[in-house]
């Protein structure tokens, strides 16, 4: 049973649009969640987290939102670029070692 | 380098024969994390160790499979007489503390290929 759940398994969006990357979660007592970039061949990366006592958190480029309610957040690239093609993970933890979700792979089109 | 370091980045082994994958933790940090990722697949949590302590190893199969973090010394994840079902990416991650509110950093990865 996947407690953190990507849904998408690709994006494929085109430079400087948008990228939104979705994730749901079934767990309420998760408190803390990241996301993470992957390229191939390689360990991923941390990118942005978020407290549950947020419901924004920004970094540059990267905005994640969390809707409590609704157990879900999402990451926003704005504006993707090339580089950022990758695979994104979600992951949820606080209390809890953190679960990753199966990931999203996003690919900026020049 | 001060991030997560991890040995070999490749490995491979002949079915039955014995792998282990190594570990040092970012400086400053004493919380190792061991995740596996099959081939079209997620992170699956496998072992959570501080210094000689083992807090958690709910997601580390039951047999052949054995984890360590030494008071000297890189972590090992040890899997004795690989299947090719144990080809797979290893990650190791570390925190500074506990994971509760804690950031994971991840190492480079070790990938085993069971022939």
């Amino acid at each position: 049973d996947q407690q953190v759940k990507q849904n998408s398994p690709s994006l494929s969006v085109q430079e400087g649009r948008i990228s939104i990357l979705n994730c749901d979660y079934t767990n309420s007592m998760f408190d803390y969640f990241l996301w993470y970039k992957k390229y191939p061949a390689e360990g991923p990366t941390f990118l942005i987290s978020i407290s549950s006592i947020k419901d924004k958190n920004e970094d540059g480029r990267f905005t994640v939102f969390l809707n409590k309610s609704a157990k879900h957040l999402s990451l926003h690239i704005v504006p993707s670029q090339p580089g950022d093609s990758a695979v994104y993970f979600c992951a949820a933890g606080g209390s809890y070692i953190p679960t990753f979700g199966r990931g999203t792979s996003l690919i900026v089109h020049p | 380098n001060a991030g997560v370091m991890q040995n070999p980045r490749h490995l491979v082994r002949r079915r039955g024969q014995e792998a282990r994958l190594r570990c040092s933790p970012m400086k400053g940090h004493s919380h190792v994390y061991w995740y596996r990722q099959l081939p079209e697949e997620g992170l699956k949590f496998m072992v959570y160790l501080q210094k000689e302590n083992i807090i958690d190893e709910s997601g580390m199969p039951k047999e052949r499979f054995s984890a360590e973090f030494p008071k000297e010394g890189p972590s090992i994840l040890r899997i004795q007489q690989v299947v090719r079902g144990d080809s797979a990416a290893y990650f190791c991650a570390s925190s500074p503390g506990s994971a509760s509110g804690n950031t994971i950093y991840f190492g480079e990865g070790s990938w085993l290929t069971v022939v």
